[in-house]
């Protein structure tokens, strides 16, 4: 299994601030990776596919980049509602495989 | 609007079968695919599987002696059975649409069910 190697485990931030969460996959993963959020309610939704595509609804302070093994996940500019979890999840080869996940609080 | 809902069983015994089903209004079963995730205490997440608009089903390969996913059309509603469950099967279960589009080029879960927390124990 492709192992996702998700940096850092959790992160403080304040209001505004510009963050970077980072994917390190054990192989290359040809741009096939999501970004996931999941808020304290258990609500999960999808924020980025396919490296950086921004999925209908998600706001634009979201972006995703990366190619080979590294991919990375910014949020230009934090709102009060962006502290959370994010996952990475890789669907080059099966199964796919999710980061552990970064846990988002406010500073 | 799309919207899953999780129901089944909170508490299963060691070496029972857990069974779930995940009811969808707002879209067609036969009409995406659909699949499973399951979440362990400490945040580390799984796919488990998913289950294609015509109704063939992919697995996790550490799972497939174990699991089956099914569906019935006619109630719009898709189903996780897993066997011979233990402890390490606590988690809490997902269901979701799988976008999957351009070969598998996209390939994405879209819509999520709320989760239902399931534990193994005697």
């Amino acid at each position: 299994d492709i192992q996702m190697t998700q940096t850092p485990s959790s992160m403080t931030a304040s209001l505004g601030e510009r963050v970077t969460i980072s994917c390190r996959a054990s192989q290359g993963i040809n741009n096939y990776l999501n970004w996931y959020q999941q808020k304290p309610d258990g609500t999960i939704k999808p924020l980025i596919y396919y490296t950086s595509n921004l999925q209908s609804g998600v706001p634009s302070r979201f972006s995703g980049s990366g190619s080979g093994t590294d991919y990375s996940l910014t949020i230009s500019s934090l709102e009060p509602e962006d502290f959370a979890m994010y996952y990475c999840q890789q669907y080059d080869s099966s199964p796919n495989t999710f980061g552990a996940g970064t846990k988002l609080e406010l500073k | 609007e799309v919207q899953l809902q999780e129901s089944g069983p909170g508490l299963v015994k060691p070496s029972q079968s857990l069974s779930l089903t995940c009811s969808v209004t707002g879209s067609s079963i036969s009409s995406n695919y659909w699949g499973w995730i399951r979440k362990f205490p400490g945040n580390k997440m799984e796919w488990m599987g998913y289950i294609t608009y015509s109704g063939s089903p992919s697995y996790n390969p550490s799972l497939k002696s174990r699991i089956s996913i099914t569906r019935d059309t006619s109630k719009n509603q898709f189903f996780l059975h897993l066997n011979s469950v233990n402890t390490e099967d606590t988690a809490t279960y997902y269901c979701a649409r799988l976008v999957y589009y351009y070969d598998g080029a996209y390939n994405y879960f879209d819509y999520w069910g709320q989760g239902v927390m399931v534990t193994v124990s005697s």
